[in-house]
């Protein structure tokens, strides 16, 4: 199982410029979320998924989109990016019978 | 409002020496608490405690959750150079499908 895998690694846009941050997952999770980690603020939930077709917000949801049309994938839009969302970008995923939730390795976003 | 706060923000000590870790928590419905370990990408899942399970070891790593005070610890025996990482709390609500809410995180030295 290769886990939760995201891409990209690493990405630099300009101000109002959109981009979709992929995430995928092989373990057959009902849900998956999408957080940012910023200096000193831990982690804050975007988006997340109770199962296809259903996608909910969570604390910092503003300027970004989600869908998840499979089971196995739920990509977050930026719609127009700004400064205030350079950030680092985790995509996490857990089944239903626990509360572990397990993480891909992370996008590293500047906007300038 | 929920929140978690975890103490301290930054830690250094020495290789061999024993830290302590903590998290309090302020949340109704309390479901379970979760600690993470983070290097230099993904948190990682370390323990997760509950009503059920308020004891947890892996090796030189324990942790204890005390309902009645709303807190929880890790403690780190015999620290090693490897163990330098952020830490991370999260609690989980009965009445939440599924957001965690996490604390800003303690980040650990451990100098040579």
């Amino acid at each position: 199982n290769a886990g939760v895998t995201q891409t990209p690694k690493f990405q630099v846009l300009k101000t109002g410029q959109s981009m979709t941050l992929q995430c995928a997952q092989d373990m057959n999770h009902e849900y998956m979320s999408w957080y940012r980690q910023d200096p000193g603020m831990g982690l804050r939930l975007i988006h997340y998924s109770v199962g296809a077709g259903i996608t909910d917000q969570g604390e910092v949801p503003n300027g970004y989109n989600v869908s998840r049309s499979t089971t196995e994938d739920f990509p977050l839009r930026l719609l127009s990016a700004a400064p205030s969302q350079t950030s680092v970008y985790f995509c996490a995923s857990r089944g239903t019978s626990t509360d572990t939730q397990y993480f891909g390795p992370g996008t590293r976003l500047t906007v300038l | 409002e929920d929140k978690v706060v975890q103490s301290p923000l930054s830690l250094v000590v020495h290789e061999g020496d024993t830290v302590t870790l903590n998290c309090s928590y302020e949340v109704t419905n309390f479901r379970s608490l979760l600690w993470y370990k983070q290097e230099k990408k993904a948190p990682t899942f370390l323990f997760m405690l509950t009503s059920s399970g308020i004891e947890k070891k892996s090796g030189r790593l324990s942790s204890i959750l005390d309902k009645k005070e709303l807190f929880s610890i890790l403690n780190i025996t015999a620290t090693q150079t490897g163990d330098s990482a952020i830490y991370l709390c999260a609690v989980k609500r009965m009445d939440s499908n599924y957001q965690l809410i996490w604390g800003a995180g303690t980040k650990l030295i451990i100098k040579p």
